[in-house]
């Protein structure tokens, strides 16, 4: 299986900083790549689909960028609401694989 | 109002079985791929199981293979898995999501738009 290694782990930010999470494969895996918003207790959310792609309803300040094995989601302008666990999924192959998730936290 | 509801969680002993449902409405369930997606308790996100527009095609995590079974009616617009022999590990919540097709560059990719509020299994003796 593919192993998708995110990082940081969490990160301590402020309202309107510019944050980036990066998400790397095991091996490449094209575009195939997704990006996803969990608030606790809440499902987690489609932000980025095909690695760069913003899903309909998506603010602006999110962007994803990437392809083969090294994928980058920023957040240009950090809001109050974006205070969340970020993952990437790939969908290149099955068994599909998540990141170990970063955590995004208020400084 | 496009939506999944899951049902059918709740608490068992190691050994046991549940059976999880997924209703759709709002959109044509046919149509559309469907993944179960599980997070254990202040654990990340964890892809379970997948299965095509026609059933045809499945696919399962490596650690529910053999225990779990995904299966859909679309008459009744419902996706479900059996679960047997269920785990102290298996403890989780699990949500159904639907897939979106995406064809970028002459790839096929998909993402998950789509997704319910999950139903809680505890596995425990």
């Amino acid at each position: 299986a593919i192993q998708m290694t995110q990082s940081p782990s969490s990160l301590s930010a402020s309202v309107g900083d510019r944050v980036t999470i990066t998400c790397r494969a095991s091996q490449g895996i094209g575009k195939d790549l997704g990006w996803y918003q969990q608030k606790p207790g809440k499902a987690p959310k489609l932000l980025i689909y095909a690695a760069s792609s913003v899903q309909s309803g998506v603010p602006s300040r999110f962007s994803g960028s990437g392809s083969g094995t090294d994928f980058t989601l920023t957040i240009s302008s950090l809001q109050p609401e974006d205070f969340a666990t970020y993952y990437c999924l790939q969908d290149y192959n099955y068994p599909r694989t998540f990141g170990q998730g970063t955590k995004v936290e208020i400084k | 109002e496009v939506q999944v509801v899951e049902s059918g969680g709740g608490f068992v002993q190691p050994g046991g079985s549940l059976r999880l449902s997924c209703a759709a409405s709002g959109f044509a369930f046919s149509g559309y791929e469907l993944n179960w997606v599980r997070q254990a308790p202040g654990k990340g996100l964890e892809w379970v199981s997948y299965i095509s527009t026609s059933g045809g095609t499945i696919f399962y995590a490596d650690s529910v293979k053999g225990r779990f079974t995904i299966s859909r009616d679309d008459a009744k617009n419902s996706l479900y898995l059996q679960m047997n022999s269920l785990r102290a590990e298996d403890t989780a919540v699990y949500y159904c999501a639907r897939a979106i097709v995406v064809v970028v560059a002459g790839t096929r990719g998909d993402g998950y738009d789509i997704w319910g509020q999950g139903t809680m299994v505890t596995v425990s003796s």
